[in-house]
């Protein structure tokens, strides 16, 4: 059964950075395309980025909504994946999951809170 | 882009059979079979309950089910039990630069 753990969560202020972590454990890691998805206190779901399994030349996707101010990345080798959050903005409160798979997600980590505050 | 349309609550009784509905347009839901539905308890991550429209993952219980008619997917759920009390947002593959929608979320109680 594969499991997912996210860390780096926290409170940060606007414009300010974050790195987000999240370890796999449990399945063929490497096989799988692994997403960010967050959710805002409250509210739905929204999903923010994928990278693809290949290792050489991943394939990345970003949601308009934080394209060119987060960042996905992933290493095979300590079977993990990172979202690296820059020039943050309070509307970026929100629980963040990494999930794995290619456009249905299985599994889930349990979440990560991020706070953007002054 | 807009996320898909979901009634923001539905109830039914033990035993009961409900319907949960998600809308979208011909450029997502109407144009590809890419649905899937997610149960989220409160303060849990959300599970997935059924893939490619109708398709079930190993262990989610067959009183679990879903369809899809034009640009229209739907989520029913049979046999209604306590444990099925939940939110559940559907989601779908758009062509649009968004890649993937999700639905705005449906709170089901169980009376």
């Amino acid at each position: 059964q594969g499991q997912l753990v996210e860390s780096g969560g926290g409170l940060v202020k606007p414009g300010g950075s974050l790195r987000l972590s999240c370890a796999a454990s449990g399945f063929s890691f490497s096989d799988y395309y692994m997403n960010w998805i967050r959710q805002a206190p409250g509210k739905g779901l929204e999903w923010l980025s994928y990278i693809s399994s290949n290792s050489n030349s991943p394939e990345i996707k970003y949601a308009d909504s934080v394209r060119g101010r987060f960042t996905i990345s992933r290493d095979n080798a300590k079977n993990s994946v990172s979202l690296q959050l820059s020039s943050l903005r309070t509307e970026d409160t929100a629980v963040y999951f990494c999930a794995s798979g290619y456009l249905w997600f299985d599994p889930w980590g349990q979440g990560t809170q991020v706070i953007v505050s002054s | 882009q807009s996320a898909l349309t979901q009634p923001a609550s539905v109830s039914g009784s033990p035993g009961q059979s409900i319907t949960i509905s998600c809308t979208g347009t011909n450029s997502d839901i109407g144009g590809y079979n890419s649905v899937s539905w997610y149960q989220q308890h409160p303060g849990k991550a959300p599970r997935v309950m059924i893939y490619d429209v109708t398709n079930r993952p190993s262990g989610v219980s067959n009183r679990f089910s879903g369809s899809k008619s034009g640009n229209t997917a739907s989520l029913t759920i049979s046999g209604l039990q306590a444990e099925d009390e939940a939110d559940y947002y559907c989601s779908s593959y758009t062509s649009s630069t968004a890649l993937l929608l999700f639905g705005g979320g449906t709170r089901l109680t169980v009376l």
